[in-house]
């Protein structure tokens, strides 16, 4: 079945420094993909998506280009500030009811 | 209000208990979810409807029942929980993906459960 693998955190970092967070996935057919982060004490939110090969998504500084040839979706940002620290999921849907979580990676950043 | 809500935000209960949890949408999505989430492990789908009608229920054991009185409201009755049901209870709504694609899932709170 469907499954999404993301590095394990926790991601610790100094302010303004570049991050990556790492994800693959398996799936059949073309999954759309997203990246939701969650604050303390509150649900996921949708940070950004892309829904076909070679698409990027983009939001509040942070990226993600779908690479279907690595089956990746890595999330990016380059110069991260105290406010990201949160954790992120990486997930993907193949057009049914199911999206498919990772287990989620902690990021801290540190002043 | 805006977006997902959910009711309560802490819920601590004994395994003899039974209880509700409620989410409200106003979003207009037609498609209502409840996720598990519990530390280290991926979110775990639980039920979820479409138009009110249940389409998915994921070998989740009988003390959670779900209802759907309609496309805005979402509850989860609890009895007779076990403490490894302690967890985040998330409820998330969408429109319902079809040929116009797949959407984005909009999440509530979450209600924190704790089963003594």
């Amino acid at each position: 079945g469907d499954s999404v693998t993301q590095m394990e955190g926790p991601v610790t970092l100094s302010e303004e420094a570049f991050l990556t967070i790492n994800c693959t996935y398996t799936a059949t057919g073309y999954p759309s993909l997203f990246w939701y982060v969650q604050y303390p004490g509150e649900g996921l939110q949708l940070l950004l998506k892309a829904t076909k090969a070679d698409d990027k998504g983009s939001n509040k500084g942070f990226e993600a280009t779908y690479r279907k040839e690595t089956t990746s979706f890595h999330l990016e940002k380059g110069s991260v500030q105290v406010s990201d620290s949160a954790v992120y999921f990486c997930a993907l849907s193949s057009g049914t009811y199911k999206y498919i979580f990772g287990t989620g990676t902690r990021l801290k950043v540190l002043a | 209000e805006t977006g997902v809500t959910q009711t309560p935000r802490h819920l601590v209960m004994g395994m003899t208990n039974k209880k509700s949890l409620k989410c409200e949408q106003h979003l207009g999505h037609n498609a209502m979810y409840w996720y598990k989430q519990s530390a280290k492990k991926p979110l775990e789908l639980m039920f979820v409807y479409n138009f009110k009608e249940q389409t998915e229920n994921n070998s989740v054991p009988s003390r959670f029942s779900p209802e759907c009185p309609n496309s805005s409201h979402l509850f989860l009755h609890l009895h007779t929980l076990q403490p490894e049901d302690s967890a985040l209870y998330l409820c998330a709504s969408s429109q319902a993906p079809g040929l116009a694609g797949v959407f984005e899932q909009y999440f509530g709170p979450g209600t924190r459960l704790t089963v003594t």
